[in-house]
């Protein structure tokens, strides 16, 4: 199957950092890219759409100007949260579609904001 | 939007048993639904899938079942084994691109020797 690269895989960043997530499709280009969070013992919520060369799309209620979502070529989709506070502190996955309706993920980023 | 429902939120069995989860959607026009296996930290990885122009799909020790106009489906596991336990998601979406899965709330999975 494709695949889909994601790093760092954890992260450990101070309150009012900010930090990047980067999503890589590695054998195949990816026009669409999804960006989930996963709280504890909870499931996968979409976040956001990443659109290459367009602006993201948000899920109500995922503030924008706090998560930074930049899909400059077809295969890379990035994720910066921005002046992270502990709350943030979650398990962040990408995912794309490579054709059909099969979606590959990326390994996940364990942010933890102290 | 899709809605997607997930039940049980945890089921335990003993090996060899039969495991069912039953995901209900909301969106009609949803035709694709993908089950996921999730172990802990980790990436989720399709284990079955089915389209809505079939009613069931095999795969060794794994089954799914879709009903169109109830707009359920459930994946059916048999024989069950320790490495099986985890936590699965169901997943409904629209085929097109740039929709994005829509999962359910996932059930944990513990099965026991």
């Amino acid at each position: 199957g494709a695949v889909v690269s994601q790093h760092p895989s954890w992260v450990i960043c101070k309150s009012g950092t900010s930090v990047k997530i980067e999503c890589r499709s590695l054998d195949f280009q990816a026009t669409t890219m999804f960006w989930y969070r996963q709280f504890p013992k909870q499931s996968l919520m979409l976040m956001a759409t990443s659109n290459e060369g367009s602006k993201a799309t948000y899920e109500q209620g995922v503030e924008k100007d706090k998560f930074l979502i930049n899909h400059a070529s077809l295969t890379l989709s990035t994720l910066t949260v921005t002046s992270a506070h502990p709350e943030d502190s979650s398990f962040y996955i990408c995912s794309a579609r490579a054709s059909a309706a099969e979606a590959f993920f990326g390994q996940g980023t364990r942010l933890t904001v102290v | 939007g899709e809605n997607v429902e997930q039940h049980p939120s945890t089921l335990s069995v003993q090996e060899g048993d039969s495991a069912v989860i039953k995901c209900t959607y909301s969106d009609s026009a949803s035709n694709y639904f993908p089950w996921y296996k999730q172990e802990l930290g980790k990436r989720p990885q399709l284990i079955i899938d089915i389209r809505s122009n079939v009613g069931e799909k095999k795969d060794q020790r794994i089954a799914v079942t879709l009903n169109k106009t109830a707009k359920h489906f459930s994946l059916h596991i048999t024989e069950t084994q320790p490495e099986d336990s985890a936590v699965y998601f169901c997943a409904a979406i629209l085929d097109q691109a740039g929709t994005a899965l829509i999962f359910g709330k996932g059930t944990t999975l513990s099965v026991s020797s």
